[in-house]
Formats: C-alpha cells, sequence, structure tokens
C-alpha cells in the first residue's frame, strides 16, 4: 500500500546550521509533496510544497528537492533559528484517481541557541 | 476568525459511549478532509469530501466511524461504540477544489480521550 518513510526522527542542530529531512515514498502515482511544520499544541501549517513537474523550490531559507525517478524528496532549511524548532512532516498525494494524502511520522527537530 | 474551526477541542468520553465532532471549513473551500493524529505520528487520513459527496475513505476507518457533509459546508464525523484505541486528535483540514492540487488548510483539531 501507499508509504511514506521520513529520516530521521529527530535532529539537533546548532543555530545557523542547516537541516536537511529526507522522505521517500513508494505510491509512483503521487505528484504532490508537500511540508508541514506543526509547532506543539497547535495546527500542521504548510511550508513549502513542491510538484512532480519540477526538481526542485525554494523559498528563503527553506527549499525542497524531489527525484522522482528515486522516489525521494528532502526538506533543507538554512541559517537555522531556535523558532525552527518544530515537528516537520514531509507529505505525499496523487493528482487523480482521489486526493488522500499520505503523511511521514515526522522529525522533531531542535535548533539550539 | 476565516480559519478551518472544530468543535469541541477536547473530548473526553467513557469507553462505550458515542461521540460526534464537527468541524466548519474555509467557506469557499469545497474540499473536506478528516485525520486522525497520534502522538509521535503524522496524520492519518481517515476520509474526504468533494462538496456532500463524500469519495473517499481509509480502511481505518471502521463501521463504528461515519462521517457526513450534509450541504457540502460542515462535516460531522460521529465514533460509536467508542474504545481507548480511539483516544487522538482528530483533525479537519479543507482545500479549494477544481483544479490543483490546493493547500489543505488544518483545523486546530479535536482531542478525545477515551477512559
Amino acid at each position: 500500500g501507499e508509504n511514506v518513510e521520513q529520516h530521521p526522527s529527530t535532529l539537533s542542530v546548532q543555530e545557523g546550521d542547516s537541516a536537511v529531512i529526507k522522505c521517500t515514498y513508494s505510491d509512483s502515482a503521487s505528484n504532490y509533496f508537500p511540508w508541514y511544520k506543526q509547532e506543539l499544541g497547535k495546527r500542521p501549517q504548510l511550508i513549502i510544497d513542491i510538484r512532480s513537474n519540477v526538481g526542485e523550490k525554494k523559498d528563503q531559507r527553506i527549499a525542497v528537492t524531489l527525484n522522482k525517478t528515486a522516489k525521494h524528496f528532502s526538506l533543507h532549511i538554512t541559517e537555522t533559528q531556535p523558532e525552527d524548532s518544530a515537528v516537520y512532516f514531509c507529505a505525499a498525494r496523487r493528482g487523480t484517481g482521489g486526493f488522500k494524502t499520505i503523511f511521514g511520522a515526522g522529525t522533531r527537530l531542535f535548533v539550539k541557541a | 476568525d476565516t480559519g478551518v474551526s472544530q468543535n469541541p477541542r477536547h473530548k473526553i468520553t467513557k469507553r462505550g459511549q458515542n461521540v460526534t465532532f464537527r468541524c466548519d471549513p474555509i467557506s469557499e473551500h469545497n474540499r473536506l478532509y478528516w485525520y486522525r493524529q497520534t502522538l509521535g505520528q503524522g496524520p492519518e487520513f481517515l476520509t474526504y469530501f468533494q462538496n456532500e459527496a463524500q469519495l473517499e475513505k481509509s480502511r481505518l476507518l471502521s463501521d463504528r466511524f461515519s462521517a457526513e457533509r450534509p450541504k457540502g459546508s460542515f462535516s460531522t464525523l460521529e465514533i460509536q461504540r467508542t474504545e481507548q484505541g480511539d483516544s487522538a486528535m482528530y483533525l479537519c483540514a479543507s482545500s479549494l477544489g477544481e483544479g490543483g492540487p490546493y493547500e489543505q488548510y488544518f483545523g486546530p483539531g479535536t482531542r478525545l480521550t477515551v477512559t
């Protein structure tokens, strides 16, 4: 069945360093890959997304890359700040045949000041 | 507040009781999704509506679970004969419809505790 694997489950970095979170997906029909940030006790919020016709997308300190052949996609956060500390979820979704979104298990990011 | 709202925010119930949760999506959104999230996990898809039609349902949604969106606006999720394993955060999300894919906006969730 559909599955999204996310690594690492926990990531601790020093303020100013970069953080990389990696995901793999199993459903080759997936064509939309959003990333969500969830702070403690709050709802998930979209921070960036990428569609399958694009290999890379950047928004200020955040970038996402997609390798459709390998079914890998990654989130890169540069110049990390303490307020980046949160749980980050990757997800994968088909564009046709349904709109079910499959989430990874999450990465807890700690940014140490 | 023009975002997705959910009620109640917290619900404590005894095993075997029925519970119902409500989700009010963003007004112009015709797609509505229900997810369940347990501690340390990502949201798990439960079901999805386009307007009033329930188009997809996860195998996670047992016969004890039912969802409705009678007028294509708010939605309810009912759990009958609750079990301790139903304890979780139930999240609702909504998005625009035709074309897309569009961003899903999440509500604050309803935390269910079954004792």
